[in-house]
């Protein structure tokens, strides 16, 4: 596609409950990455993943949070039995390289736990 | 990835002076330092980058410093108009496992 496409683009969630983010890459970009942005917040790194590759998974901040890439492409994050602290927004970015060079960012999904 | 320091965490400035802001990192191994541009409520941009056998790169009104042995990097905007009222983040990354790591933004305002 011509960009990296998120969805759903706001996510309204009670507290407990399971959810999942989608993210869609440009095609092409073998790196995939995901952050996490919470309120006036910086860019938290969670997850990374280059082609077929095991991902990288040392910015995921709890067991509750899970990612997978399905034959290269699209990804999904997981968050079990949401907490309120999970609220934020959550960006999707991908990139061709391995230098993790020229990121481009999806629109982020906004997910609110209540 | 290592920690990035960015100052100021909020930036004013008359319509047509110049911002600066900076980032200081710890990595030496860090070789790529790029700055992202958000508008409220929008996902962030690449606006500019550099890369560690470059000191200088600039792109109209935007330019890009780099001082390897310090370890730090700042942004410049020249001239700078209402439509620069944005955070800006910078990023940096030595290639490692965990892609780009980000500073915290400055939110830059632009005074009519």
């Amino acid at each position: 596609g011509a960009g990296v496409s998120q969805s759903p683009s706001n996510k309204v969630t009670e507290k407990g409950k399971d959810v999942e983010l989608r993210c869609d890459p440009i095609s092409g970009h073998t790196a995939l990455y995901w952050y996490r942005q919470s309120l006036g917040q910086g860019l938290e790194f969670l997850i990374y993943f280059q082609g077929n590759s095991a991902p990288d998974k040392s910015g995921l901040p709890s067991d509750r949070f899970s990612a997978e890439r399905t034959g290269g492409s699209v990804s999904t994050l997981t968050i079990q039995r949401t907490q309120q602290e999970d609220s934020a927004v959550y960006l999707c970015a991908s990139s061709s390289s391995r230098g993790h060079y020229g990121y481009t960012f999806g629109s982020g999904t906004r997910l609110t736990v209540v | 990835g290592e920690n990035v320091e960015q100052h100021p965490s909020t930036l004013s400035v008359q319509e047509g002076d110049s911002a600066v802001i900076k980032c200081t990192y710890s990595d030496s191994a860090s070789n790529y330092f790029p700055w992202y541009k958000q508008e409220l409520g929008k996902r962030p941009q690449l606006i500019i980058d550099i890369r560690s056998n470059v000191g200088e790169k600039k792109d109209q009104r935007i330019a890009v410093t780099l001082n390897k042995t310090a370890k730090h990097f700042s942004l410049h905007i020249t001239e700078t108009q209402p439509e620069d009222s944005a955070v800006y983040f910078c990023g940096h990354s030595g290639g490692g496992a965990d892609g780009l790591t980000f500073g915290k933004g400055t939110h830059l305002i632009i005074q009519p």
